[in-house]
Formats: C-alpha cells, structure tokens, sequence
C-alpha cells in the first residue's frame, strides 16, 4: 500500500538555524499538507499547497515557514530561523483530491536547542 | 479559530469490552475523520466520513457522522490490548484542499 515518507524522522539543530523538512507523497495525489504537533497537544494545521501554490495557511505559518516541491517528487518545509517552540513533530499529510481523506507520514521530531 | 470538543480525553477499560468515545462542534463540517495514533507515530485513518447521517464500520470499529454535521463518533466493539493509543477526530469544514481541524485526542488503554 503506497504510503507518505518523510525525512529525517529526527532532527536537533540550533535556535537560529534553518531546517528543511522533506516529505514524499503518495504518487497520484495531488494536495499536500504540513501539520505540526507539539509534544502531548493535538495535531495542527499549517499549509495546505495544491498546483505549485499555497491554498490555505494558518496563523502558525508565518514568514519563518516556507514549502516548495522542487524536483516534482519532493515537498518541504522550511523553517528559515528557529524558535525553541518550534520543537515539535511535524507531519506531512497528501490526498489524492481536495476534501479527500488525508493520509500522514510518521513525522519528523524537531528539537530546537 | 474552529473547535472540536472530544471526549472523554483518556478511558481506562478491559480487554474485551466496549468503548466510546464522541466529537462536537459548533460548527457544520463536511467531513469527519477518525485516526489512532500511537506514539512517536503519524495518525493512521481509520475510518472517514462524508454524508450527515452516514453510519459506517471497519472491523470492529463503527463510526457516525451526525445528521446536524457537527457531530460524529466512534465505537470500539470488544476491545484487544493493541488498541491501545490515541484517538482523534478531525473535521473539514470546506472542500478543495482545505485543513484538518483535530480534536484534542481520547486517550485508549485497556488491560487484558
């Protein structure tokens, strides 16, 4: 069964640094999403892009954060600058169509030192 | 921003028996959602929703989504040890690549 990858499943860097988040979703889906889950809370929604375009954010998704699909496989989140409250999992989730049912990858854990 | 109200937030029960566990909200949503997660993991869906009043089953798993659309829940039939994690449910209030809006999560843990 085909299944979102997500890379790498752990991350520690710096307050300060940029990280970039890579996922690669399922082959025929075309909508992709980021999440975001700090340690013991609920899943929360970031970005949603659909055609090469952000179609939806939240407030979370401020100038920090970035996506893009590079190479036509890939899609990633940037976090230009990092906050210590940045740390969390951060999941990346695709459905086939929009108002689909999302499918999630296992997450990246983020720590921010 | 747009609630889900989840409950109960944790369950403690047997092996074997029967659970469940609901979502609420103030507003009408177009889907609902139902995904476990264990821990360390992403959400794993188990069972989707797309009609007010459509009843459907997994397994041992059986969900509804509520003829107001701002309800849903889901039933756990004879409960296993491996059961055991969280449980969200998730809304979507529009229809072309629009967001999850999760609950908080139902904590799951049965002892056998």
């Amino acid at each position: 069964e085909p299944e979102v990858t997500q890379t790498p499943s752990h991350q520690v860097t710096q307050m300060g640094q940029e990280v970039i988040l890579r996922c690669v979703p399922i082959s025929n889906h075309l909508y992709f999403y980021w999440y975001r889950q700090i340690l013991g809370q609920k899943v929360e929604f970031l970005v949603s892009f659909y055609n090469n375009e952000i179609s939806e954010k939240s407030e979370i998704f401020d100038d920090q954060f970035s996506v893009e699909r590079p190479d036509g496989s890939n899609f990633t989140l940037k976090i230009r600058s990092t906050k210590l409250e940045d740390s969390a999992m951060y999941f990346c989730a695709t459905s086939r169509w929009g108002g689909e049912t999302q499918y999630f990858g296992p997450g990246t854990r983020l720590l921010v030192l | 921003g747009q609630q889900l109200n989840q409950s109960p937030q944790s369950m403690f029960i047997q092996e074997g028996e029967d659970v469940s566990m609901n979502c609420t909200s103030s507003s009408i949503f177009n889907t609902w959602l139902w995904y476990k997660q264990d821990p360390g993991e992403g959400p794993v869906l188990l069972i989707a929703l797309y009609k007010a009043g459509e009843l459907t089953s997994n397994g041992r798993l059986t969900a509804q989504f509520g003829i107001t659309r701002k309800d849903s829940f889901l039933n756990i039939s004879a409960s296993i040890p491996s059961d055991v994690g969280i449980y969200f449910c998730a809304g979507q209030l529009g229809q072309a690549g629009t967001a999850l809006i999760f609950g908080k999560g139902t904590t799951l843990s049965v002892s056998s």
